[in-house]
């Protein structure tokens, strides 16, 4: 079965510097990957994902993510922090049973961005 | 706006008595799926419905149960509440079957349930 590993429940970053969340995924078949936020009190919306071909995926808000498949990482990357960035942010993979999928997800990273 | 809708917002039980859930999904989705967003566990997978038959079974208590109906909404029935049912639910859809899909879930705001 897949699972997913984020390392850091909680990153916290200045204002305009580099955020860097972690995620390492187990699979037995070649993934698909995602990453999610979460904003307090809301629902969980769609930042990016990785299905095939080019490894470094480009997502909403500035996000980006580069699967390396040796590293089994996915992880999530934006140059410059804002303060909308505060949320939590989950990376999840996709388990599929012949056409059949679900999301299996990490335990989240809360990012908290100081001013 | 992901076109998820779930009702209610919140929810506020005591112990031992049955909740339901509702939701709608997103206009063609044929598949619901059911997770459970607590503190301690994350977001752990409950249950999926693809058009109206049960298609996955993750982490979901004999207490609790869902179905699907032919107009594709679904609900999630909650029994015999304890403390630790306490959590969000989220439900979330997707247009289901084959054909370029790459399993990306849309979700709804939640419920947040709270047992007293």
């Amino acid at each position: 079965a897949q699972s997913v590993t984020q390392l850091g429940s909680h990153v916290s970053v200045s204002e305009g510097a580099l955020v860097l969340l972690r995620c390492n995924y187990s699979s037995s078949v070649p993934p698909y990957l995602f990453w999610y936020v979460q904003y307090p009190n809301q629902g969980l919306q769609l930042l990016l994902k990785y299905t095939t071909g080019a490894t470094l995926v480009k997502g909403i808000n500035g996000f980006e993510a580069e699967f390396k498949k040796s590293e089994t990482s996915f992880h999530l990357t934006k140059p410059s922090a804002h303060m909308s960035d505060a949320a939590e942010y989950f990376c999840a993979v996709s388990d599929r049973q012949g056409s059949n999928y679900k999301l299996t997800f990490g335990k989240g990273t809360l990012l908290t961005v100081n001013p | 706006d992901s076109g998820v809708t779930q009702t209610p917002k919140h929810l506020i039980t005591a112990t031992g008595q049955r909740v339901t859930l509702r939701c709608s999904p997103r206009s063609g989705d044929l598949s619901v799926y059911w997770y459970q967003q607590s503190l301690d566990q994350g977001l752990q997978f409950l249950i999926q419905y693809y058009n109206g038959e049960e298609r996955a079974k993750g982490n979901i208590l004999e207490r609790f149960s869902a179905q699907q109906f032919p107009d594709l909404h679904s609900e999630l029935n909650l029994s015999s509440l304890e403390l630790g049912d306490s959590a969000l639910y989220f439900c979330a859809s997707r247009r289901g079957g084959s054909g370029g899909a790459t399993g990306e879930l849309f979700f709804g705001e939640g419920s947040r349930l709270t047992v007293l």
